[in-house]
């Protein structure tokens, strides 16, 4: 089966401005969580929906949001793009259940 | 805060060699373990899990291992081939939280 799908791969910003990256979990997963990875800082949650609501929400400024369809997508924004916010974010599929997870390959964000 | 990490950043093995990659978590309440393998410009891929009701697990040549006593996980990868080469990091939760906190990452190559 199909595995975790993120769009773009790869995307260049401007500082100031807004970016919105989406993922398509495997089919049947209800969970996406979301991940930051810098090489500073690791890899590092963001926040994590399942049907449609978000349930848990890491240690990150408002700048960073999030939400999920009701076919399981879902999409996450960065306002207000600083020169730090420049990571590959990973999203993660899973049942639900708090196992399972699986990554896709991540958005590489570029904010120059 | 809670934090999981790893002792050693880099291990050279020759091919054909047994790998063993530590990690140190210090959150008592985890409960979830997973092991996860990252290629240059990949997500990461999971190897093998382990819950807090075991202390070893097996897969197709690696081997986890989960000592609560001393909140100790290891990878252990039996017959290391080139094709090991890459980032493992290990990664933990409790199945309420429905969050990974990742440890920092250990690089392994294998040497032909």
């Amino acid at each position: 089966k199909a595995g975790v799908t993120q769009t773009p791969r790869y995307l260049i910003k401007t500082r100031g401005q807004q970016v919105t990256l989406s993922c398509s979990p495997i089919s049947g997963h209800r969970s996406v969580s979301w991940y930051q990875q810098t090489p500073g800082q690791g890899l590092q949650f963001l926040f994590e929906y399942f049907s449609e609501t978000q349930r848990n929400k890491g240690n990150f400024p408002g700048r960073f949001s999030g939400r999920q369809f009701s076919n399981s997508r879902s999409e996450m924004n960065v306002s207000t793009l600083e020169l730090g916010d420049s990571a590959l974010y990973l999203c993660a599929s899973s049942p639900g259940e708090g196992s399972g997870y699986t990554f896709g390959s991540g958005t590489r964000l570029t904010v120059v | 805060g809670e934090s999981v990490g790893l002792h050693l950043p880099t291990l050279s093995v020759q091919e054909g060699d047994n790998s063993i990659i530590n990690c140190a978590y210090s959150n008592s309440a985890s409960d979830y373990f997973i092991w996860y393998k990252q290629e240059s410009g990949k997500g990461p891929q999971f190897i093998i899990d382990i819950r807090s009701n075991m202390d070893k697990r097996q897969g197709q040549r690696v081997t986890v291992l989960l000592n609560k006593t001393v909140k100790h996980l290891s990878l252990q990868i039996a017959a290391t081939q080139p094709g090991d080469s890459a980032v493992y990091f290990c990664a933990e939760s409790d199945t309420g939280r429905r969050a990974l906190t990742f440890g920092s990452g250990t690089r392994l190559q294998v040497q032909p």
